[in-house]
Formats: structure tokens, C-alpha cells, sequence
């Protein structure tokens, strides 16, 4: 079946502008993650969401950032007031049901914010 | 709080030829999950192998395999016959019931014709 799907590929902002980034999970999983890859931190997890469950919001970075998951299946991630350091690939993945069933990544989106 | 570390930033070889990337973890649990995650250049994180801690046996996967060294935490991926299409970053990842991946650094591999 199709895999992890995310919009934009590539999305670049002006500083202080709020962006929505889109991940579209594989059909049944129930568990859906965001990380952050940067050059200089590498690859953070941001937020975990499982079902029906308050997610994991414990990687978000500060409270600019914000997601949420409609009707279990497609999530968004929004930033708001963007900042050159929230220059970064975005990962989406998606799992069965969390816990240690494997994670599928999509194919990231590319944030730049000049 | 767990870590991962890959002390090779870049490696390179030859086509056809085997290479190791080396991979070490922090943890006091006995349960727990390591996988190796490639990313070519086309930012697509894929699953090469995942270990279960509490198995003995090394995974293998066609050309791949891991070291696994429990009491050492080290985790080392073997890439035999290596191709051109192998030519990728390598994440070493760790899992343990944080619903979180937890990552290494990466190393870039490049094989050459």
C-alpha cells in the first residue's frame, strides 16, 4: 500500500509568518510521530500521537509549535511566528500502534525560513 | 536518558566491498529495541534492520547484519557485497517504551565505483 505521505516537499517562509506542514500516515497505523532533522541537532522527536490518546508532546521545542491529529488519521503540524533556527527537514512517521512496531518515514518537508 | 552515539562521521569504500558502522547506546534497561535507519539523498528515511534486545541472535537482512554486543551496547551494522545504491547516511536508532526513537548522528557512507 501507499507509504507516509507529507506536504510541501519544500515550503519557504518569510521570519514572524506561521506555516502548516501535512503528514498523511499509512492506512491503519495508529500511531503517527513528528522529528525535526537539523544540521545541528540531528534528528528530534517532537510529538507522538496513539489513537485516541492526549499525545506525547514533550519534544516540542517551545510553544510555537503545535499539532493535531483529525479523526486518528492526517496530522499537521503548525508553527507560528517562524524563526530562522526552526530551519529544518520535517519527518513524519507513522507505526502500527506505537510501542516498538517499526516506524515508516515519509519524505520529509523542507522548511526554510528567511 | 538514553543515547546514541556513531563516532564516524564519513566512511568510504570501494564497490563489492564489505563495510562496518559502528554504533554504541546508553541505557540501564534490559528491553529494549535498536534499528539502523538509512536516508539517501532523497531524504526518505528507510528501515535497513531492527534488533530485539532480548534476542541473542543477530539480525540479518540479505546483505545486512548487525554485531549486537549486549553487555558492550554496541550495535554495528555490516553491509557486504556493498553497491552503489548503498550510498546513504546511516541512523542508528534506539527504542524503549518512550514512544520515541532516539538517534545517532549519523555517518555518511559512500561507495565508489
Amino acid at each position: 500500500g501507499a507509504g507516509v505521505s507529507q506536504s510541501p516537499s519544500n515550503k519557504v517562509t518569510e521570519k514572524g509568518k506561521d506555516v502548516e506542514l501535512r503528514c498523511d500516515p499509512i492506512s491503519g497505523h495508529t500511531a503517527l510521530y513528528w522529528y525535526r532533522q537539523s544540521l545541528g541537532q540531528g534528528l528530534e522527536f517532537l510529538i507522538y500521537f496513539q489513537g485516541n490518546s492526549a499525545p506525547d508532546k514533550s519534544g516540542l521545542p517551545s510553544d510555537r509549535f503545535s499539532a493535531e491529529r483529525t479523526g486518528g488519521s492526517v496530522s499537521t503540524l503548525t508553527i507560528q511566528r517562524t524563526q530562522q533556527e526552526d530551519s529544518a527537514v520535517y519527518l513524519c512517521a507513522s507505526s502500527l500502534s506505537g510501542g516498538a512496531y517499526t516506524q515508516y518515514f515519509g519524505p520529509g518537508t523542507r522548511l526554510t525560513v528567511l | 536518558a538514553q543515547t546514541v552515539t556513531q563516532s564516524q562521521p564519513e566512511m568510504s569504500v570501494q564497490e563489492a566491498e564489505t563495510v562496518t558502522l559502528s554504533c554504541t547506546y546508553d541505557t540501564s534497561e534490559s528491553n529494549y529495541y535498536l534499528f539502523w535507519y538509512k536516508q539517501p539523498p532523497s531524504r526518505q528515511m528507510i528501515l535497513v534492520i531492527r534488533q530485539e534486545a532480548y534476542k541473542q541472535q543477530n539480525a540479518t537482512e540479505n546483505r545486512f547484519s548487525v554485531n549486537f554486543q549486549k553487555a558492550a551496547k554496541s550495535f554495528s551494522l555490516k553491509i557486504s557485497d556493498s553497491q552503489l545504491g548503498d550510498t546513504a547516511m546511516y541512523f542508528c536508532a534506539f527504542f524503549q517504551g518512550a514512544q520515541k526513537l532516539v538517534f545517532g548522528q549519523g555517518t555518511r557512507l559512500t561507495i565508489n565505483p
